[in-house]
């Protein structure tokens, strides 16, 4: 069955650290990977999508197929990083997995 | 530009009733989501509407069912209430029939409470 683990429920770090968000996937055809950002009182929206390789406000993805992981970086952590984070596959014509999320600290 | 809109906020019902939520989309797009968050669990897939047709729908049973309107407007409605059907439910909004490569848009959930 499809999967998206995100190992780490919370997750904090210090200003100006780096900062990996891990997200495993299982799926046996060809994944469309997301990264989704709640931040506190504001609605779930997009950060990124593995199919665009872009880099929103400093983060990144890359998908390791052969590790089948889709983690979440960014060298730098800025305090307004702080936010729940959910990784999400979509399959099959519009069925989507979504992890069960992570919740990053930023500490000044 | 206005976003996806959800009503009602919260709804308090008892177990084996029956509850509506609904969901207006942003204007253009023609695909509307429906997903549940139960405490302390992730986003779990319910349905997936477009051009005013069902699409997919995830694990659950029969009594999760909805529609989407002619104006792309869409209700959830879940009969037969169990206690754990006690969630958050978000509704999302897309443009486009490949809906799996589009930006979904959120809105704020309804939070349903069974009794």
């Amino acid at each position: 069955a499809q999967r998206v683990t995100q190992p780490e429920k919370l997750l904090s770090v210090f200003k100006g650290a780096p900062v990996e968000l891990k997200c495993n996937y299982s799926y046996s055809g060809s994944p469309e990977l997301f990264w989704y950002v709640q931040y506190s009182r504001q609605r779930l929206q997009l950060l990124l999508r593995h199919i665009s390789r872009e880099s929103i406000k400093g983060f990144t993805a890359d998908l390791n197929k052969g590790e089948t992981s889709f983690h979440l970086k960014k060298p730098f952590a800025q305090e307004e990083d702080s936010a729940m984070y959910y990784c999400a596959l979509t399959y099959n014509a519009g069925k989507s997995t979504f992890g069960d999320g992570t919740t990053l600290t930023v500490k000044p | 530009e206005a976003g996806v809109t959800q009503s009602p906020t919260h709804l308090i019902k008892t177990r084996g009733q029956q509850a509506t939520l609904r969901c207006s989309p942003i204007s253009g797009h023609t695909s509307v989501y429906w997903y549940q968050q139960a405490l302390g669990l992730g986003l779990q897939f319910l349905l997936w509407y477009d051009e005013g047709e069902e699409r997919n729908r995830g694990n659950f049973p029969p009594r999760f069912s909805g529609r989407q309107f002619p104006n792309y407007s869409s209700e959830l409605n879940v009969n037969a209430l169990e206690l754990e059907d006690s969630a958050l439910y978000l509704c999302a909004s897309s443009t486009g029939t490949s809906g799996i490569y589009n930006e979904q848009f959120f809105g704020p959930g309804t939070r349903l409470t069974v009794l």
